[in-house]
C-alpha cells in the first residue's frame, strides 16, 4: 500500500500567519492518464471531512482561495495563506492513484 | 440539497454481524461511485471500500475485503455495508461518500463490546 507522511503531525499558528502541510507518498501518484489523484481534506472538530483540494492543487467548490496546493510525483504541499479561527482541525491527505486508496496521518492545526 | 444519511449503527456484541446504510438524496444516486470510509476513536481515516455505478465493481481494501460487504440499490437511492465477525478494532465512526470524497454524510457510530 501506498503510505502517505504527513508533516508536521502538529502545527500552531495564530490568525493571519501562513503555514504549509507537507505529505510525501512512498510512490509516485502520476497516473498513466497522466493526472495525479491526491487530494486534501479538512476535519473540523466533531465533523465530518471537508474536500478542500483535489488532484494535487484545483480548489474544491466554495473553498476559500487562502487555501492552495502544490506538488509532484511523491511531495506534495497544502499551503494556507493567512489562517483563520475556522481553519482548525485535522488536515488528511489522501492518495487515489494506487489501490487501495490511502489517507495520511494527518496534521492537526491549533490556532494560537 | 445533496444528502448522505448513514443508519444502522450501535451496540454490537464481538463476532455478530451488523448492516449499515447510506440514505443519499439530492443527485443521481446512479450516476455515481459510492464509497465507504470509517474513524475509529481519535485515530485517522480508513478507506473500507466502493462500489461503481451498477455494482459490477467492487473494491476493498485487502485488510478488510473477507469481513465487509458493499452495496447498493439504486431504486432505494441506498448504499450498504455489510458486516461481520466484528471485533474491537472496528469500532469506528463509518462515513459514506462520493465525488471524490466532496461529499460525506454524519457518520454513524459502531460500537463492538460485550
Amino acid at each position: 500500500d501506498v503510505v502517505l507522511t504527513q508533516t508536521p503531525p502538529t502545527l500552531s499558528a495564530t490568525i493571519g500567519q501562513s503555514v504549509s502541510i507537507s505529505c510525501r507518498s512512498s510512490q509516485s501518484l502520476l497516473d498513466s492518464d497522466g493526472d495525479t489523484y491526491l487530494n486534501w481534506l479538512l476535519q473540523r472538530p466533531g465533523q465530518s471531512p471537508q474536500l478542500l483540494i483535489y488532484s494535487v492543487s484545483n480548489l474544491e467548490s466554495g473553498v476559500p482561495n487562502r487555501f492552495s496546493g502544490s506538488g509532484s510525483e511523491t511531495d506534495f504541499t497544502l499551503k494556507i495563506s493567512g489562517v483563520e479561527a475556522e481553519d482548525l482541525g485535522v488536515y488528511y491527505c489522501m492518495q487515489a492513484t494506487h489501490a487501495p486508496l490511502t489517507f495520511g496521518s494527518g496534521t492537526k492545526l491549533e490556532i494560537k | 440539497e445533496v444528502k448522505l444519511v448513514e443508519s444502522g449503527g450501535g451496540l454490537v456484541q464481538p463476532g455478530r454481524s451488523l448492516k449499515l446504510s447510506c440514505a443519499a438524496s439530492g443527485f443521481s444516486f446512479n450516476d455515481y461511485w459510492m464509497g465507504w470510509v470509517r474513524q475509529a476513536p481519535g485515530k485517522g481515516l480508513e478507506w473500507i471500500g466502493e462500489i461503481n455505478q451498477d455494482s459490477s465493481t467492487i473494491n476493498y481494501t485487502p485488510s478488510l475485503k473477507d469481513k465487509f460487504t458493499i452495496s447498493r440499490d439504486n431504486a432505494q437511492n441506498t448504499l450498504y455495508l455489510q458486516m461481520s465477525k466484528l471485533g474491537s478494532e472496528d469500532t469506528a465512526i463509518y462515513y459514506c461518500a462520493f465525488n471524490w470524497f466532496a461529499y460525506w454524510g454524519q457518520g454513524t457510530l459502531v460500537t463492538v463490546s460485550s
